[in-house]
């Protein structure tokens, strides 16, 4: 199965400052068609999970631009250009390339400094 | 407007059975590919098993803690997702959410519904 590893587990942010979150996949994401299937989601607390993004670097429908993703091969990172209150929560990288399974990243905490 | 609804989570015995729907709208569903994730409580996400599409022969996929024990199944006529769990063990007390898969991953969500299993 293919191992995916988030860091930081825990990322204090200032308001309106960046964040940017780190996933490195055990094996590369590259599938046989030719697209990497990388997806984030974020997780407000209580509420269920919400994609944001997929295939590293689309955004799902009504994502502010402030979120991005980016990477390749086997290193991904999302970024927040400036964080929001609204923004608190946990956020988890999957794997869609090698199924079965999916997998999930641990889960990063955002909390606001 | 997509709505993925699940119920039937509830409490049961360890060895015991439980069926999980989940009400599909606002998309095609009979092509859709569906799966089921599921979070213990203050836990990560894990993904326990995904059924394909009509088009794409329905098949099924789990993961390796639930193999031969749970099982997905749907009914394109009533656009429902279903997870059959039998033989069930305290480690599967969870929040088990429907999703439908797109683009190499959960594209929506359900609200979840929680399934303990204690005696």
């Amino acid at each position: 199965d293919v191992v995916m590893t988030q860091s930081p587990l825990s990322l204090p942010v200032t308001l309106g400052q960046p964040a940017s979150i780190s996933c490195r996949s055990s094996q590369g994401l590259v599938s046989s068609d030719g697209n990497t299937y990388l997806s984030w989601f974020q997780q407000r607390p209580g509420q269920s999970p919400r994609r944001l993004i997929y295939k590293v670097s689309n955004r799902d429908s009504g994502v502010p631009d402030r979120f991005s993703g980016s990477g390749s091969g086997t290193d991904f990172t999302l970024m927040i250009s400036r964080v929001e209150a609204e923004d608190v929560g946990l956020y988890y990288c999957m794997q869609g390339t090698h199924w079965p399974p999916y997998t999930f990243g641990q889960g990063t905490n955002l909390e606001i400094k | 407007e997509v709505q993925l609804v699940e119920s039937g989570g509830d409490l049961v015995k360890p060895g015991g059975s439980l069926r999980l729907s989940c009400a599909a709208s606002g998309f095609t569903f009979t092509s859709a590919w569906m799966s089921w994730v599921r979070q213990a409580p203050g836990k990560g996400l894990e993904w326990v098993g995904q059924i394909k599409g009509k088009s794409d022969g329905g098949s099924t996929d789990y993961a390796a803690p639930v193999k031969g024990r749970f099982t997905i199944s749907r009914d394109d006529s009533e656009s429902t997702l279903y997870l059959q769990m039998n033989s069930v063990k305290t480690e599967d007390t969870a929040l088990y959410y429907c999703t439908w898969l797109w683009n190499g991953g959960p594209h929506f969500w359900g609200q979840g519904t929680l399934v303990t299993v204690s005696s």
